[in-house]
Formats: structure tokens, sequence, C-alpha cells
């Protein structure tokens, strides 16, 4: 059983342009949510994906955009990036049964937007 | 609107001395408590939940619904529980909402 992994690990970006980032969710698992996390704070909640479908979404503009996968991997867009976006994004995967389920976090892709 | 308060940026305790790691939520419903850890150079891992009432690593923690809070508890502090403590609700909407985190130093 592989757990969840992120790409890249690190990226460096200039305001204005665009970011993907990826994650590959830890085998059986068909949902997953993104987490921005600031320095010294803790994660927030962009969205989740449930079988390729937005599944509730957090207090994040709309040019952060999200797509998940058959195979259950997704993907993390942002647009137009701004100075404020530089931080850690967490993906987490989990199988949702209906009831509350344990989300399994990936490494983090770090940004730096100069 | 939910929250979670995780009062103490920092925490610093002896070895062999109890810890108590403090978190107050605000939902109005049921929720589902969470402490997640990580520890240096690791990802974030979930150390308990509430629900299970399980003891995991000599950690505890109880939910007090009339306090609000679900603090964590270890009787006898070790070394390798220096780490960064993360409390986490989940409402109905199954997203985790954390607290910013307490960083915790266990001294020899």
């Amino acid at each position: 059983e592989t757990g969840v992994t992120q790409s890249p690990t690190h990226l460096i970006k200039t305001r204005g342009q665009q970011v993907t980032l990826r994650c590959s969710s830890q085998s059986g698992h068909n949902t997953v949510s993104w987490y921005q996390q600031a320095l010294g704070q803790g994660p927030q909640f962009i969205f989740q994906y449930y079988r390729e479908e937005e599944n509730g979404r957090g207090n994040f503009p709309p040019r952060f955009s999200g797509l998940q996968f058959p195979n259950y991997s997704s993907e993390l867009n942002v647009n137009a990036l701004e100075l404020d976006d530089s931080a850690l994004y967490l993906c987490a995967s989990s199988f949702s049964t209906g009831t509350q389920e344990t989300q399994y976090f990936g490494p983090g892709t770090r940004l730096l937007v100069l | 609107a939910q929250r979670v308060t995780q009062p103490e940026k920092l925490l610093s305790v002896f070895k062999g001395a109890p810890v108590e790691l403090k978190c107050n939520y605000s939902y109005s419903g049921s929720p589902e408590l969470f402490w997640y850890v990580q520890y240096s150079r690791q990802r974030l891992q979930l150390l308990l939940r509430h629900i299970s009432r399980e003891s995991i690593k000599g950690f505890t923690a109880d939910l007090n619904k009339g306090e609000t809070s679900f603090h964590l508890k270890k009787p006898f502090a070790q070394e390798e529980d220096s780490a960064m403590y993360y409390c986490a609700l989940s409402g109905s909407a199954r997203q985790l909402t954390f607290g910013s985190g307490t960083q915790l130093t266990v001294l020899p």
C-alpha cells in the first residue's frame, strides 16, 4: 500500500503566473482534500473532491480550482498568483463511507511566489 | 462557522513530567475531533480521534462538550514526543478545520 504523494516538492513562481500542483491518493481512497498552510499557521481547507466532483469548498477565491481524475489522483490549479499564495500546499486522501473518515496527508508542495 | 483554538504556540516540559496541550472548539452541531502530529521533517499524521477513544503513544484526549474542549494529555512526556501538534475539527461537511498548532519540546 503506497501513501499519498505530491509533486513537485518545491516550486518558485512569479506574481501573475499560473501553477499546477499534483497529488496521488493512497491506494483505495476515493476522496481528496487540499489545504493551504501558511508559515506559522495550521492548514486551511481549500476544497474537497469525491468521485471527480467538488464536494465542499473553503473560503478561497475562484482562481483556486481543482480536478480529480478517474484513478483518484488530483490537481490543484492556482491562476493569477499573488504573493500571499506562498505557502505549503497539502493534499489529503481518504475513503469516504458517508461517515467521518481519517484523512491521510502527503508531504506537501512548498510554493514561493516572488 | 467552525473554529479551533490552541492557545499555546510553544510548550516546554521536562522528560517524565505530565503534559497537556489545550484545544477549544466552536461548532454548533456534533463535531468529530482529532489530534494530528508532525514530527521534524515528517508529514502530518493522525495521532488520535475522539470517536476511537484510544490511547496512542501514551496520549489520551477526552471530548468535553460542556467546555467545548479536547485537550491532549500524557502523564509522562518523552523526548521523542517533541513535535508540532494540531487539533482539528470535522463537522457535517467532513472538511477539517485546524488550530494554529502547539510546538511541544520535551527537555532532557
